[in-house]
């Protein structure tokens, strides 16, 4: 199976930059997503990696180790609307299915 | 344009009902997917549909039915509601066509089984 780990809470200010962790276990892996959810809503997608390396949108970035199975999501220049709920989830082979971790809740103070 | 659309948007249900959580995407996408949300558990996969006419089972099956009769509906049924079912679902989908496995997620049901 697969299974995800990633901080529970972390903390920031306004204007500062944030990094949230995620180490997985799995077999056949095949990417690392990032979701982003708001207190009440829906998820939605923020990011994905396949391959090693930086993926950056904006404000947001991505990295990718798949040899230390670790992965991070980069958060700059925070905004009062970044404090969400930051979920990685990892697709395993094939199957379409994703494997969210527990979810780091981001407040950024001002 | 409506995305993916869940209905009840909210429902208190008693004990041993039975219950239908409705889900309809106008996206044309191949697959969908019903997670269950806990308080600290993350999103935690029910069932899964890759395509219209099959299903398949996730991490926390038990207790739940899905059908997947056309592309845009993937109901999700409790045949006997418990307490340990509250929770809120989300359905989501994704396009199979390739890319990112980007899934879009519905609103959410916020199910209460007393």
């Amino acid at each position: 199976g697969q299974s995800l780990e990633q901080p529970s809470e972390v903390t920031a200010v306004e204007g500062a930059i944030v990094q949230i962790n995620c180490t997985y276990q799995t077999s056949g892996f095949y990417g690392l997503s990032w979701y982003q959810q708001h207190d009440g809503g829906a998820p939605t997608f923020l990011s994905y990696n396949a391959l090693d390396g930086l993926e950056e949108t904006g404000r947001f970035s991505s990295f990718l180790s798949r040899s230390d199975s670790y992965g991070y999501l980069l958060l700059q220049e925070l905004q009062m609307k970044d404090s969400a709920s930051y979920f990685c989830a990892v697709r395993a082979g094939s199957a379409r299915q994703l494997t969210f971790g527990s979810g780091t809740q981001l407040t950024v103070l001002p | 344009i409506a995305g993916i659309t869940q209905a009840p948007t909210s429902q208190i249900l008693a004990a041993g009902r039975r219950m239908t959580l409705r889900c309809t995407q106008d996206m044309r996408h191949n697959a969908m997917y019903w997670y269950r949300q806990d308080l600290g558990l993350g999103l935690r996969l029910i069932h899964y549909s890759n395509t219209a006419g099959t299903t398949g089972k996730g991490e926390v099956p038990d207790g739940y039915s899905v059908s997947r009769a056309n592309t845009d509906d993937f109901p999700l049924t409790l045949a006997s509601a418990v307490p340990s079912q509250t929770s809120v679902y989300f359905c989501a989908s994704s396009d199979s066509a390739g890319g990112p496995d980007t899934q879009y997620f519905g609103p959410g049901t916020r199910l209460t089984v007393l």
